[in-house]
């Protein structure tokens, strides 16, 4: 089956933690990305990488950060410094092509901070 | 002025009628657009995309994009109750390197 997983699906983090979200794909997408979606809101962007060992800061980065050494992989940390977490958050990847660019989602991840 | 306007509804429309949903942008520059739909607690999932002027259909969906005016709209023919859901508006602008601007959305429900 060819698409992107997200795991876990529900996630609980204590005060102070760091927690890390998985993002995988197997579209051979060049591009992917992370958003954030609190409830009644639209989809704000967090990272985005374009290629491999590159990533951009979108939005809202303050608090996360990324990896992408991996074509196929995009994880999410949340840290500690991130000070109202609890969100949906949900991994996109697209084939990178400029302006006709689409994105596709991944299932998506529920963080609440106890 | 937000960069990706939708109204947030809810819109209501009787079973078999048609849903009109609009979106409004501010970046005339503004080269591609995109139509989400989300059920609630899911992850959004793409009906349709266009970019030229004009309509584009596909199925019951009809998208219609203007330039000039600033608006891209989607319709929904003979509309389902399955069809409830939070329709998510976005669209790369110029320059934006693939980065997809999302309106809040507009969450429609369609009474049986």
């Amino acid at each position: 089956d060819g698409g992107i997983t997200q795991s876990p699906k529900y996630l609980f983090r204590k005060e102070g933690q760091n927690v890390t979200l998985s993002c995988e794909q197997n579209l051979n997408h060049d591009a992917m990305y992370w958003y954030r979606q609190d409830p009644g809101q639209g989809l704000r962007l967090i990272y985005y990488s374009q290629i491999v060992n590159d990533f951009q800061k979108g939005d809202i980065a303050e608090g996360y950060s990324v990896s992408r050494e991996k074509k196929e992989s995009f994880p999410l940390t949340v840290t500690s410094a991130q000070k109202n977490p609890t969100a949906f958050y949900l991994c996109a990847s697209s084939p990178g092509r400029g302006r006709t660019d689409t994105q596709y989602f991944g299932p998506g991840t529920r963080l609440t901070v106890l | 002025q937000k960069e990706v306007e939708q109204n947030s509804g809810p819109l209501s429309v009787p079973e078999g009628a048609i849903a009109s949903l609009n979106c409004t942008y501010s970046d005339r520059g503004s080269q591609s657009f995109f139509w989400y739909r989300q059920y609630s607690g899911k992850s959004p999932e793409l009906i349709m995309f266009i970019y030229s002027n004009g309509d584009k259909e596909d199925g019951r969906f009809t998208a219609q994009l203007n330039k000039a005016s600033q608006y891209v709209s989607l319709l929904i023919r003979d509309s389902q109750p399955s069809d409830s859901a939070t329709y998510l508006c976005a669209v790369i602008g110029y320059n934006q390197g693939g980065k997809l601007i999302f309106g809040q959305g507009t969450e429609l429900s369609v009474k049986p």
